[in-house]
């Protein structure tokens, strides 16, 4: 089964508008972390946003929150008020177990894409 | 404090030569992980080093190649004889000794394979 799941490849949203790309996620680890990053087309990986699994509240990070769903495994990414600046790819990632010695997981993916 | 630093950002290379990619920690970082990322796909883990150890090689492919953080000088990740399969983008991440809640990406080195 896949770790990370990523239903959308491509997204649209018009500039200032609010969006909302899906993550789903799959482990039995109990202890895990989730991140979202951006890669522009210039190719970086741009660390956006963490949630660790035992935090209580979504995490938010400015215009970016975490749509934290546990019972459901999800953990979507809102971005608010949308900037033309914010098309570029997005992953959602996950890392199973504690500290640094643990890979990290991949989606496929969202391309997202404002529209002026 | 810098970055990541990788380099070069682009590599090409013909079949059969031998790639070197280099990954140059945060400062303070012990912990380096590679990644790829084929094209149109998301990054794939590879291997997890610390300083002069291979602490997880789970996905790295098993023949052609390898990698190393020696004590001193960067991470370098070695493709011997490379093939047109091997053309992806190569990200490298470190993270410190105390913290597990980020790895920190470099800008990644495209590898061209002709």
């Amino acid at each position: 089964a896949q770790k990370i799941t990523q239903t959308q490849p491509g997204m649209f949203v018009q500039e200032k508008e609010a969006v909302t790309l899906d993550c789903t996620y799959d482990t039995s680890d109990p202890s895990y972390g989730l991140f979202w990053y951006k890669q522009p087309s210039s190719g970086e990986m741009i660390f956006l946003i963490y949630q660790g699994s035992y935090d209580q509240q979504n995490a938010t990070e400015g215009r970016y929150s975490l749509n934290f769903q546990k019972a459901r495994k999800s953990a979507n990414l809102v971005i608010s008020a949308s900037q033309l600046g914010d098309s570029a790819m997005y992953f959602c990632a996950m890392r199973e177990g504690r500290g640094t010695g643990n890979q990290f997981y991949f989606g496929t993916g969202t391309s997202l894409t404002v529209i002026p | 404090n810098a970055g990541v630093m990788q380099n070069p950002r682009h590599l090409v290379r013909r079949r059969g030569q031998e790639a070197r990619l280099r990954c140059s920690p945060m400062k303070g970082h012990s912990h380096v992980y590679w990644y790829r990322q084929l094209p149109e796909e998301g990054l794939k883990f590879m291997v997890y080093l610390q300083k002069e150890n291979i602490i997880d090689e789970s996905g790295m492919p098993k023949e052609r190649f390898s990698a190393e953080f020696p004590k001193e000088g960067p991470s370098i990740l070695r493709i011997q004889q490379v093939v047109r399969g091997d053309s992806a983008a190569y990200f490298c991440a470190s993270s410190p000794r105390d913290r597990g809640n980020e790895q920190f990406f470099g800008p990644g080195t495209r590898l061209t394979v002709l």
